[in-house]
């Protein structure tokens, strides 16, 4: 089975351009979620999606945006890139399991590394 | 809010055993997960624990302690390739789904 695809996998941008992500989950799974990881912060939950629908959001302004497909693909936006916004992009896919068994567990793509100059 | 706390880094030799450990406060609790994560790598889901106690998964273990908001991972035998990041990690509480807050990470570095 393929696991979780993220393009591009590095990519370069000035300050004020924008940038979209793209993720592709494993077959099967409809929740995508993506974290931000970066030296300072660590790794942080920016949103999750499921059958289309935004289901949590962590706490990023609003210039970082997502949206999923019918498909379960996904994909996330950034606006306005600031240079605090260079860090790896990291998208899981995960089955939907109820609250009880849900253990937490993530399937994580290998990121897209993102610089802004 | 949650927060979850992991020492920075520790410094082992092959063949021995490192323990890690993670304290956390969070507004109620389902469970403790652990990743692993190389540099360069994606982060790969370890173990699980909702209950307290010891979980074995070949060379590692996982250990729970709710009274005391508590937990540790155990990785025994260490081998070089078990030099990587490794990471606990809560789920939110108040929402269905996957919002996960992670501690900072503990860096292993496993000498010969």
């Amino acid at each position: 089975k393929a696991g979780v695809t993220q393009t591009p996998r590095y990519l370069i941008k000035t300050r004020g351009q924008q940038v979209t992500l793209s993720c592709s989950p494993i077959s099967g799974h409809r929740s995508v979620s993506w974290y931000q990881q970066t030296p300072g912060q660590g790794l942080q939950f920016l949103f999750e999606y499921f059958s289309e629908t935004q289901r949590n959001k962590g706490n990023f302004p609003g210039r970082f945006s997502g949206r999923q497909f019918s498909n379960s693909r996904s994909e996330m936006n950034v606006s306005t890139l600031e240079l605090g916004d260079s860090a790896l992009y990291l998208c899981a896919s995960s089955l939907n399991r109820g609250l009880i068994a849900n253990t937490g567990e993530l399937f994580f793509g290998e990121g897209s590394r993102l610089t802004v100059l | 809010g949650q927060s979850l706390e992991q020492p920075s880094e520790v410094t082992a030799v092959e063949g021995a055993i490192v323990q890690m450990n993670c304290t956390y406060q969070t507004s109620g609790f389902y469970g403790l997960s652990w990743y692993q994560q190389h540099d360069g790598g994606a982060p790969t889901f370890l173990s699980y624990n909702a209950l307290d106690g010891l979980e074995e998964t070949g060379r590692f273990s996982s250990f729970l302690s709710r009274s005391d908001s508590y937990g540790y991972l155990l990785l025994q035998e260490l081998q070089m390739k078990d030099s990587a990041s490794y990471f606990c990690a809560v789920r939110e509480v108040r929402a269905a789904g996957n919002k996960l807050t992670f501690g900072g990470g503990t860096r292993v570095l496993v000498k010969p």
